[in-house]
């Protein structure tokens, strides 16, 4: 149980375009969803918090327009970098957690961008 | 400021042996405790977690103690695998905080066969 999945796994896009990662919870609704960020040979670093149906809160210093979070349903979230340039070339990785067990957060295997 | 440290990057262990790795907090709001293990390229699997009404938590090879007073944990693993081979993360959350993960910056274990 609690698996989660992203995708795509690795995307290369070109600067000024924009890219979509989905997350989904795969057998088990996720009342709440979380986006992080990491650099090569760096901990993990979060970027902004979705709970379903509301706005997403975001971290100090990451910027919510070119990170676009949506969570449409409590199986879905997807993050939108908009506009992207070469900086923001990283692994992305989302996690999950349910009610039953609310601290664990279970995280999807990551995607790769890379931004040209 | 880092809230959750872990000061030792690598960690070099024979098969068979103990792997103790080592984490700091500053943050006395944090109340659950959780490790996590992660191969390069993938996202971090759930290992273990202890929530702070309690010393120790066991489940199988991994074994998690916690030190209030010190404001430290530790993950032993035994005996140690060559497929524990990873990186793992301590975080730290505090429960009325949205139940946010901090994660320790990450050490790296290197079971040797």
């Amino acid at each position: 149980g609690a698996v989660v999945s992203q995708h795509p796994s690795r995307v290369i896009c070109k600067s000024g375009t924009s890219v979509k990662i989905e997350c989904r919870s795969l057998d088990f609704q996720a009342t709440t969803m979380f986006w992080y960020r990491q650099f090569p040979k760096k901990s993990l670093m979060l970027m902004a918090t979705s709970n379903e149906g509301s706005k997403a809160t975001y971290e100090q210093g990451v910027e919510k327009d070119k990170f676009l979070i949506n969570h449409a349903s409590l199986t879905l979230s997807t993050l939108t970098v908009t506009s992207a340039h070469p900086e923001d070339s990283s692994f992305y990785i989302c996690s999950a957690k349910y009610v039953q067990y609310p601290y664990e957060q279970y995280f999807g295997p990551g995607t790769r961008l890379t931004v040209t | 400021d880092q809230q959750v440290k872990q000061n030792s990057p690598s960690l070099s262990v024979q098969e068979g042996r103990i792997s103790i790795l080592n984490c700091d907090y500053t943050n006395s709001m944090f109340d659950y405790f959780l490790w996590y293990k992660k191969y390069p390229a993938e996202g971090p699997t759930f290992l273990i977690s202890i929530s702070s009404i309690k010393d120790k938590n066991e489940d199988g090879r991994f074994t998690v103690f916690l030190n209030k007073s010190a404001k430290h944990l530790s993950l032993h693993i035994v005996p140690s695998q060559p497929g524990d081979s990873a990186v793992y993360f301590c975080a730290a959350s505090a429960g009325a905080a949205g139940n946010k993960l901090t994660f320790g910056g990450g050490t790296r274990v290197l079971v040797k066969p």
